[in-house]
């Protein structure tokens, strides 16, 4: 079965530091997530993306984040100048047809750390 | 937005017994309504969802009900297993772009 794929799965930088979290969907899908999830706490939406735009993104995205589909298969999430608070794991998810249209898949995360 | 809360944060129960999962949402609009369970440093993964026009599914020891005139939707495992140990998430969506999930249900299976 596809599976959505993340890189690092492990990521420890400096606070200060601008760090890229990777990930590859599966490949027929369309409608591209992150989440993040602080540890012991729920998972939270960062931003949706289709049509190599940027479709919802919440009150966490805030100017320190960007998304980027640099090519047909990776989805990258950077995060410029990373904060002690910006330590989580960082799922990526992928849609077929997009939420509610087709189960949302995702990725076994990123765990950053900012030290 | 959109706010889903879920209760209890934390669930044990005795293995063979059931196990229900609450939760309600704010926006009237939300439409699709899953359940995801995550195991201990793994990735969410979905087991049942639900749709608004759908008031009851089910998928063999599982099913979810949902309430649209209440805004509330619920999990129900029946037979539990050790195996079904983890940590439960509800979320809602009304659109192909956002979905908000619930603080989290710790389920323990006590064999």
């Amino acid at each position: 079965e596809p599976e959505v794929t993340q890189t690092p799965s492990h990521q420890v930088t400096q606070m200060g530091q601008e760090v890229i979290l990777r990930c590859v969907p599966i490949s027929n899908h369309l409608y591209f997530y992150w989440y993040r999830q602080i540890l012991g706490q729920k998972v939270e939406f960062l931003v949706s993306f289709y049509n190599n735009e940027i479709s919802e993104k919440s009150e966490i995205f805030d100017d320190q984040f960007s998304v980027e589909r640099p090519d047909g298969s990776n989805f990258t999430l950077k995060i410029r100048s990373t904060k002690l608070e910006d330590s989580a794991m960082y799922f990526c998810a992928s849609s077929e047809q997009g939420i509610g249209n087709s189960p949302l898949h995702f990725g076994n995360g990123t765990r950053l750390t900012v030290t | 937005g959109e706010n889903v809360e879920q209760h209890p944060s934390t669930l044990s129960v005795q293995e063979g017994d059931s196990a229900v999962i609450k939760c309600t949402y704010s926006d009237s609009a939300s439409n699709y309504f899953p359940w995801y369970k995550q195991e201990l440093g793994k990735r969410p993964q979905l087991i049942i969802d639900i749709r608004s026009n759908v008031g009851e599914k089910k998928d063999q020891r599982i099913a979810v009900t949902l309430n649209k005139t209440a805004k509330h939707f619920s999990l129900h495992i029946t037979e539990t297993q050790p195996e079904d140990s983890a940590v439960y998430f509800c979320a809602a969506s009304k659109n192909n772009n956002d979905m908000r999930f619930g603080a989290g249900t710790r389920l323990t299976v006590k064999p």
